[in-house]
C-alpha cells in the first residue's frame, strides 16, 4: 500500500533563512504525483506545489521548490527566505495509484504534517 | 481564496443527529472530493464524485453519504452522529479525475462539533 511519511513533527527557522521539510513516500506504481499543502492556523488547506513522477526537473513555485529524489523516494519541500507568514502546518501528499484505486482518481494520501514556526 | 466554497463554516450538534455539509467547486471543475481531518486520524479521504458519478471511495462510514448534483455542487450527509465524528471536513475540487497534475483546491472547511 502507498504511504507518505513526514518524520519532523515540528521545526523552527529564523526569518529570512531557508528551511527543508522532509517527505518520503512508498509506492510500487511508476506513475504518481506528489503534492505539498500549507495549513495555517485559520484551517484552510493551500496548495503549494506539485511534482509528477516523470517530471525531469524539480518543481518550483516562487519561494517554494521541491527536492525530488526518485531513487530515494523523497520529495522534500524547500522554502527559501522564510517569512513570518510561513508559520503553519505543512502536509505532503501523494495521489493514490490508479491500480490501487481501480481507475482514474486523484484521491490523496496525506502524511501527518510538519508544524513550522518562523521566528523573527 | 481557492474558489471552492463550503457551508456552513461551523456546525455544533448533538449525538444522534443528522447534518448536511455543502460544497460548491471552482468554476469549471468536475471533480469533488471530501476529506475528514481529525486529531487522531489525520487527513483522510472519504469520497470522490466526478461529473455527478461516484468515482472513488475511501474510509467513509456507512452512516455517511454524499452526492453531486447536476450543477456540480456536492453535499455530504452525516447521520447518527457520534462524538468521534467531530472533525474538520474539507471539500476539494479539481478539473479532472485521474492523470497527472489535476491539483486539488480545498475549500475553507466545515468544523463539526458533536456534543
Amino acid at each position: 500500500a502507498q504511504k507518505i511519511t513526514q518524520t519532523q513533527p515540528g521545526m523552527f527557522v529564523q526569518e529570512k533563512e531557508a528551511v527543508t521539510l522532509d517527505c518520503t513516500y512508498d509506492t510500487s506504481d511508476p506513475s504518481y504525483g506528489l503534492f505539498w499543502y500549507k495549513q495555517p492556523s485559520s484551517g484552510e488547506m493551500i496548495f503549494l506545489i506539485y511534482q509528477g513522477s516523470y517530471d525531469q526537473q524539480n518543481a518550483t513555485e516562487g519561494r517554494y521548490s521541491l527536492n525530488f529524489q526518485k531513487a530515494r523516494k523523497s520529495a522534500n519541500l524547500v522554502i527559501s527566505a522564510s517569512q513570518l507568514g510561513d508559520s503553519a502546518m505543512y502536509f505532503c501528499a501523494m495521489r493514490e495509484a490508479a491500480a490501487e484505486s481501480g481507475g482514474a482518481t486523484n484521491k490523496l494520501i496525506f502524511g501527518t504534517g510538519t508544524l513550522l514556526a518562523v521566528q523573527p | 481564496d481557492s474558489g471552492v466554497t463550503q457551508t456552513p463554516k461551523h456546525l455544533i450538534t448533538a449525538t444522534g443527529q443528522r447534518v448536511t455539509l455543502r460544497c460548491s467547486p471552482r468554476s469549471g471543475d468536475l471533480s469533488v472530493y471530501w476529506y475528514q481531518q481529525s486529531l487522531d486520524q489525520g487527513l483522510q479521504f472519504l469520497i470522490q464524485y466526478y461529473n455527478g458519478e461516484e468515482r472513488a471511495k475511501g474510509n467513509i462510514l456507512e452512516r455517511f453519504s454524499a452526492q453531486q448534483f447536476p450543477d456540480l455542487h456536492s453535499e455530504l450527509n452525516l447521520s447518527s452522529l457520534e462524538l468521534g465524528d467531530s472533525a474538520l471536513y474539507f471539500c476539494a475540487s479539481s478539473v479532472g479525475s485521474g492523470g497527472m497534475g489535476n491539483e486539488q483546491f480545498f475549500g475553507p472547511g466545515t468544523r463539526l462539533t458533536v456534543l
